[in-house]
């Protein structure tokens, strides 16, 4: 199975900050990579897919890169409804997996 | 606009059954993959299985934690996607989440059903 590293675990920042999380892989992805976004006590929502395609209706503050084993999501200017947890998923292979998660906290 | 109800969660005792059926509207459903997605409480996301649509012959897999307990099924005629938990353990205790299945990623996802397991 892959395995999905996520870092940090939680990270408190203030509206307006550069956010910053990323994922390592057990192995190689590709571009096989997925973020979600959820709020508290709500469904997660996916933010992005293919490492760096913003899924539509999603704000362009939202940004994905990287490749083979190590991928970052970027919140470039964080806004007050960004304050939740992130997660990444490898889409490469079966068993799909999730990082730990990342919290994004007020700071 | 892709709306998913998930339903049928409760309090259920270890070693037994439970059935979870998700609702789907607002797209074709039989065009589509499906997915359940679990998160125990104050956890992280665990993917629990997967089922193509017919074209794909409604091929399924399964997370090794769940392989032999779980089974997913659809039926396109009621729009409609379950999830038969048999042997369920306390560990099974978790929100159950469906959702629209694309290349691997979850783009729609339902609100969720809370399972407890506990005598």
């Amino acid at each position: 199975d892959i395995q999905m590293t996520q870092s940090p675990s939680s990270v408190s920042a203030s509206v307006g900050d550069r956010v910053t999380i990323t994922c390592r892989a057990s192995q190689g992805l590709s571009s096989s990579l997925a973020w979600y976004q959820q709020r508290p006590g709500r469904a997660p929502k996916l933010l992005i897919y293919g490492v760096s395609s913003l899924q539509s209706g999603v704000p362009s503050r939202f940004s994905g890169s990287g490749s083979g084993t190590d991928f970052t999501l970027t919140i470039s200017s964080l806004q007050p409804e960004d304050f939740a947890s992130y997660y990444c998923q490898q889409t490469n292979s079966f068993p799909l997996t999730f990082g730990g998660g990342t919290k994004v906290e007020i700071k | 606009e892709v709306h998913l109800v998930e339903s049928g969660g409760g309090l259920v005792q270890p070693g037994g059954s439970l059935r979870l059926s998700c609702a789907a509207s607002g797209f074709t459903f039989s065009d589509h993959s499906m997915a359940w997605v679990r998160q125990a409480p104050g956890q992280g996301l665990e993917w629990v299985g997967r089922i193509t649509n017919k074209a794909y012959s409604f091929t399924t897999e399964y997370a090794a934690s769940v392989k032999g307990r779980f089974t997913i099924s659809r039926d396109d005629s009621q729009n409609s996607l379950y999830l038969q938990m048999n042997s369920l353990k306390t560990e099974d205790t978790a929100v159950y989440y469906c959702g629209r299945f694309t290349s691997g990623y979850i783009n729609y996802w339902g609100q969720g059903t809370l399972v407890t397991v506990s005598s």
